[in-house]
């Protein structure tokens, strides 16, 4: 049993829909990230939470908008996405920030993630 | 730009067999790497290198970083089926910002 849960598991959603992606960590951790993972292509990173606050946003369109209420919580809000959005949408939390100037990497823990269609 | 690459791409042995899979990078400021297993769909961390020449062993995985040569390797020997997965390697650059994760490779294990 993962410590990081998501859901849906699976998302289909045209392109005018509004839905939201939702992610809970139950480790007690202080950072936690969105992914986006295509076929064929690396990781890549969208957006870093750490203590609630924004730390990093890798130049996501805004048809992407994360939240992060508490630290346990991450949410990805979704609206007028395009085809090319279907991916695999991967959650992950961390002890810190790995960016952070701890000096050291703290190894993240993955989610399920959620496998999202736009139609 | 910084980047990580891994090879080969896929990789289809017999249970048994011994694989090594390669991950090499260019990332300034590195700190560490990590290697991870993807099974379906959440990658599930294995290593983490901060220092060439030391070997991590974990049963029949182990794993090595040369920084000289900017390059890793993760070894798993007699392999069984659950080691079929995309295995994961990910690099931290220390700039302020993320991990940067090579493509993967896909490891599939025949009986």
């Amino acid at each position: 049993e993962t410590g990081v849960t998501q859901t849906p598991r699976h998302l289909v959603m045209g392109m005018t829909n509004k839905k939201s992606l939702k992610c809970e960590q139950h480790l007690g951790h202080n950072a936690m990230y969105w992914y986006k993972q295509s076929a064929k292509k690396p990781l890549e990173l969208m957006f870093v939470y750490s203590l609630e606050e924004r730390v990093e946003n890798n130049s996501v369109p805004s048809r992407f908008s994360p939240e992060c209420p508490n630290s346990s919580h991450l949410f990805l809000h979704l609206h007028t996405l395009q085809p090319e959005d279907s991916a695999l949408y991967l959650c992950a939390s961390s002890q810190d920030w790995v960016g952070g100037l701890a000096g050291f990497t703290r190894e993240q823990y993955f989610g399920p993630g959620t496998r999202l269609t736009v139609t | 730009e910084d980047k990580v690459v891994q090879s080969p791409l896929s990789l289809v042995v017999h249970e048994g067999d011994t694989v090594t899979l390669n991950c090499s990078y260019e990332v300034t400021n590195f700190r560490s790497l990590l290697w991870y297993k993807q099974e379906k769909k959440a990658p599930t961390f294995l290593f983490m290198l901060t220092s060439s020449g030391i070997e991590k062993k974990s049963g029949r995985l182990s794993s090595i970083l040369d920084k000289k040569e900017l390059f890793s390797i993760l070894n798993i020997t007699a392999t069984q089926t659950g080691d079929s997965a995309v295995y994961l390697c990910a690099v931290d650059g220390h700039t302020g910002n993320q991990f940067y994760f090579g493509t993967g490779t896909s490891l599939t294990v025949i009986p």
